[in-house]
């Protein structure tokens, strides 16, 4: 079983539609949780942190649900420029070194079509 | 830009050459994770530093893979006698300490693409 799995798509919808994906991932001790947005041919960026209680970022919403094993991002009003793949990421965290091994899921294709 | 930067942006290579890439992370950043991606794939950890020192490898990085960050600033990924299989886009990520949760975002470079051919 992958550490993180994620529905690869693509996920096709029109502009203005919500979009939800959905992350499972394994290590019930992971510590914290991103979304990060790829672009075609570019590095990952950061798209958000998801915290414990869910947090909301303007039309993005990430939560997570520990019991689950289970992370969520919802894109309400969708744009043309959100088309891009979506990384969830785990992070497992080493105190005595500091070291975080981010474990990435292969991502989920939008497009957002007019 | 005080972003992370990596050079060169792209590599082609003949099979069995030496190539070397370089990243330059964020100034503040103590913490330096080389990435390598293959298409439709998400980012692997390879190596990770903390200051100087370089306190986790993974086993994808073989005896012809080697990384250095002398003096705690840049960084430098060699990989010696490349084969096909290591084309990939090879990613350098800087983080600072800290962080809630004990996590600090990773904040990428743009990237080497290299190529073996």
């Amino acid at each position: 079983r992958k550490e993180v799995e994620q529905d690869p798509g693509p996920f096709n919808v029109p502009e203005g539609a919500t979009v939800a994906f959905n992350c499972t991932y394994s290590n019930s001790a992971s510590q914290s949780f991103f979304w990060y947005r790829q672009d075609c041919r570019k590095e990952p960026k950061l798209l958000m942190s998801v915290y414990s209680s869910g947090n909301e970022d303007g039309r993005f919403t990430a939560q997570l649900n520990r019991a689950s094993q289970y992370i969520s991002l919802l894109i309400r009003d969708s744009k043309l420029s959100d088309s891009a793949t979506y990384l969830c990421v785990v992070n497992n965290l080493a105190p005595s070194t500091g070291f975080q091994k981010l474990v990435f899921g292969t991502g989920t294709r939008l497009l957002v079509s007019p | 830009d005080t972003g992370v930067s990596q050079d060169p942006r792209h590599k082609i290579t003949k099979r069995g050459q030496n190539v070397t890439f370089r990243c330059d992370p964020i100034s503040e950043h103590n913490r330096l994770y080389w990435y390598r991606q293959t298409l439709g794939q998400g980012p692997e950890f390879l190596t990770y530093f903390q200051n100087e020192a370089q306190l986790e490898k993974s086993r994808l990085l073989s005896d012809r893979f080697s990384a250095e960050r002398p003096k705690g600033s840049f960084s430098t990924l060699e990989i010696q006698r490349t084969e096909q299989g290591d084309s990939a886009m090879y990613l350098c990520a800087s983080s600072m300490t800290g962080g809630r949760g004990g996590g600090s975002p990773l904040h990428f470079g743009n990237g080497t693409r290299l190529t073996v051919t």
